[in-house]
C-alpha cells in the first residue's frame, strides 16, 4: 500500500545549524509529494511540494527534492531559526485519489 | 475568505454522549476531506466528498460515525455514542479537484474531542 515514512524526532537543534529531515515514501503510481508543517497551537501549513520526479520545492529557506530512484522528498534547510521549532508532516497523494497520506511527524526544537 | 473553519474548537463529552462537529471550507473549493490527529501520530484520513458526494470512506471509519456535506458546502462528522478512544483532534481540509497536487490542501484549526 501507499505510505509515508520518517525519522523520528525529536529533533533539537541550535540556532543556525543545517537541517535535514529524512522522509521515504511507498506507493503505486507516480504520487505527488508534500511537507506540511505544525507551529504550536496552530493547524497544518503547507510548506513546499513537489508533482513529479527531480522537482524541489522551497519555501522560507526549505528545500526538498523528490527523489524517484530512492524513493525520497528529505527535508533541508541550510541555518535553521528559533521561529523553525514546529512539528513537520512528510505527506504523499496518490494522484488523482485526492487524500493526503500522512508519516508520523518529526518535533524539531530549534536553542537559541 | 478566511480559509477553512471548524466549530468548535474543543468539545469535552461524556462517554456515550454523541457529537457533531462542523467544518466551512474555503467557498470556491470542491473537494471536502476530515482527518483525525491522535498526538505523536500524522493526520489520518477518513473520509472525503467531491460536492455533495461522498466519495471515499477510510476503514477508521466505524459505523458509529457519518458525514454529510448536504449542498456541497458546509459539512457536519457525527460521532455517535462516543468512546474514550474517540478522543482526538478533528481536521478538516479542502481543495480544488485536479488542482490539489499543485496547490495542496488547507487545514483548518481542527476540532479537539476530550471523551471523559
Amino acid at each position: 500500500g501507499n505510505s509515508v515514512t520518517q525519522m523520528e524526532g525529536p529533533v533539537t537543534l541550535s540556532e543556525e545549524a543545517f537541517l535535514t529531515i529524512n522522509c521515504t515514501y511507498t506507493a503505486t503510481g507516480y504520487p505527488s509529494l508534500f511537507w506540511y508543517v505544525q507551529y504550536p497551537g496552530e493547524g497544518l501549513q503547507l510548506l513546499l511540494k513537489a508533482t513529479k520526479a527531480d522537482d524541489k520545492g522551497s519555501n522560507k529557506g526549505f528545500e526538498a527534492t523528490y527523489r524517484k530512484e530512492t524513493t525520497s522528498f528529505h527535508l533541508e534547510k541550510g541555518s535553521v531559526q528559533v521561529s523553525d521549532s514546529a512539528v513537520y508532516f512528510c505527506a504523499l497523494t496518490r494522484g488523482s485519489q485526492g487524500n493526503l497520506i500522512f508519516g508520523k511527524g518529526t518535533k524539531l526544537s530549534v536553542k537559541p | 475568505d478566511t480559509g477553512v473553519s471548524q466549530d468548535p474548537r474543543h468539545k469535552i463529552t461524556k462517554r456515550g454522549q454523541n457529537v457533531t462537529f462542523r467544518c466551512d471550507p474555503i467557498s470556491e473549493h470542491n473537494r471536502l476531506y476530515w482527518y483525525r490527529q491522535t498526538l505523536g501520530q500524522g493526520p489520518e484520513f477518513l473520509t472525503y466528498f467531491q460536492n455533495e458526494a461522498q466519495l471515499e470512506k477510510s476503514r477508521l471509519l466505524s459505523d458509529r460515525f457519518s458525514a454529510e456535506r448536504p449542498k456541497g458546502s458546509f459539512s457536519t462528522l457525527e460521532i455517535q455514542r462516543t468512546e474514550q478512544g474517540d478522543s482526538a483532534m478533528y481536521l478538516c481540509a479542502s481543495s480544488l479537484a485536479s488542482l490539489d497536487s499543485h496547490y495542496g490542501y488547507t487545514f483548518g484549526s481542527g476540532t479537539r474531542l476530550t471523551v471523559v
